[in-house]
């Protein structure tokens, strides 16, 4: 059973269209839920850090929300350089200290 | 630098050779990680180090693979004859000490391996 599943697994939007990427977990002992933006040939860039239900981060035109469950990552007029790879991960009790990665939604933004 | 640093960029090899790659970590980082981003197999965690030490072993898929980190810093992993399943990006990461709430971790660009 997978414990970090990411929805949906492409996404094509308009510039401008703004819409949400989910992130669901099954884990226990959360200690940190993890947003990355990947570009192709380029290793994860830190986006969010969310630690709590209830907590949101923004950052220019996303913002990350936590529930107990899942997480969404919002994405606010996107243009075409927000096109990339996001990528969620968990950090958990019973995971020690490394991450578990979604596989991922790949985000196209069309001018 | 102000990243993480991994070299080579590429590396292209035959079947049944070793390799090594290598990590700089960003300065200051107590904690190493490496992780491995194959198609369809999304990004596996291989090894964790605190300082010079590896707690966490749990992802290095067999005995083939092994990793050092000397000085608190430079890391090196190492693949012993290498198999075509071997072929992937394998992305190195920092953070800051992990305990306690979760740090993020930085990741370099990653070194791609293709094993002919």
């Amino acid at each position: 059973e997978d414990q970090v599943t990411q929805s949906p697994e492409a996404l094509r939007l308009q510039e401008g269209e703004s819409s949400s990427l989910n992130c669901s977990y099954t884990v226990s002992g959360l200690r940190g839920l993890f947003w990355y933006r990947q570009d192709p040939g380029k290793g994860p860039e830190f986006l969010f850090t969310l630690y709590s239900a209830g907590e949101e981060k923004e950052k220019e035109r996303l913002k990350a929300t936590l529930t107990k469950k899942e997480s969404f990552l919002h994405i606010t007029a996107p243009k075409p350089e927000d096109s990339a790879t996001y990528l969620c991960a968990v950090q958990a009790a019973e995971y020690g200290n490394k991450l578990v990665f979604g596989a991922g939604t790949i985000l196209r933004v069309k001018s | 630098g102000a990243g993480v640093s991994q070299s080579p960029s590429n590396k292209v090899t035959e079947k049944g050779k070793d390799v090594e790659l290598r990590c700089d970590p960003i300065s200051g980082h107590t904690a190493l990680y490496w992780y491995r981003q194959s198609l369809g197999q999304g990004l596996e965690f291989l090894i964790y180090f605190q300082g010079n030490s590896a707690p966490d072993k749990s992802g290095l898929p067999s005995d083939r693979f092994s990793a050092e980190r000397t000085g608190g810093s430079v890391s090196t992993l190492t693949i012993q004859r290498t198999q075509q399943e071997d072929s992937a990006v394998y992305l190195c990461a920092s953070s800051l000490n992990p305990q306690g709430a979760g740090q993020p971790q930085h990741f370099g660009d990653g070194t791609r391996l293709s094993i002919l």
